[in-house]
């Protein structure tokens, strides 16, 4: 069935850091989004990124449809961006298919 | 309106009533979307909609769910004899067209005790 794997699921970083989280899925895709799901519960459009990459801040992602995997970098982390970030592609049937997601704890 | 609005932000309804949530997409958007989360299935498509039309109703979770959108805005997800499992947050968002990027809205937490 159509999959969604991130990895790693649970990464702790110091304040200043940089990480990369990976996203594989499992059959060509119409579109991918990236979201971030804040302590509150609301969740934040990162990116649209069904192919190529894309920069927005200290935030980029990449997609390679071809190999499908897509990657977020955080770069120079912050206390604010702790959260889980949730993967989503659609796989053409105009819905997100979304991963357990990556759950990242920045500490100062 | 500058966002996606749901209301209400809470409910906690006893099991076997019917509930309705609201969900008021960003002015413009013609495609409106359900998700659903909760700790054991995480995030999961309910229903959407291009303008008032619901082309593709099969993540609805059984018939007592049922959703509705006039006008091309408003859309109300409406729960029947509501269960135990049924308990979660319920999410809308809204894309320009459908395929594009999404605005969720916070989501109503609904309880059922």
């Amino acid at each position: 069935g159509i999959q969604v794997e991130q990895s790693p699921p649970d990464l702790i970083l110091q304040e200043g850091a940089n990480s990369t989280l990976r996203c594989n899925f499992s059959d060509s895709v119409n579109n991918l989004q990236w979201f971030h799901q804040n302590p509150w519960g609301q969740l934040i459009n990162l990116f649209y990124i069904p192919s190529g990459t894309k920069q927005n801040g200290r935030l980029s992602a990449t997609t390679v449809a071809t190999e499908r995997y897509s990657l977020l970098y955080i770069s120079s982390s912050q206390t604010t961006d702790s959260g889980v970030y949730f993967c989503a592609p659609d796989y053409g049937n105009n819905r997100l298919a979304f991963g357990k997601g990556n759950q990242v704890v920045v500490i100062p | 309106g500058a966002g996606v609005s749901q209301s209400p932000s809470n409910k906690v309804t006893e099991k076997g009533k019917d509930v309705e949530l609201r969900c008021d997409p960003i002015s413009g958007h013609t495609a409106l979307y359900w998700y659903r989360q909760s700790l054991g299935q995480g995030l999961e498509f309910l229903i959407y909609f291009q303008g008032n039309s619901a082309p593709d109703k099969s993540g609805l979770p059984s018939d007592r769910f049922s959703a509705e959108r006039t006008g091309g805005s408003v859309s109300t997800l409406t729960i029947q004899r509501t269960q135990q499992e049924d308990s979660a947050v319920y999410l809308c968002a809204s894309s320009p067209h459908v395929g594009y990027g999404y605005t969720f809205g916070s989501g109503t937490r609904l309880t059922v005790v």
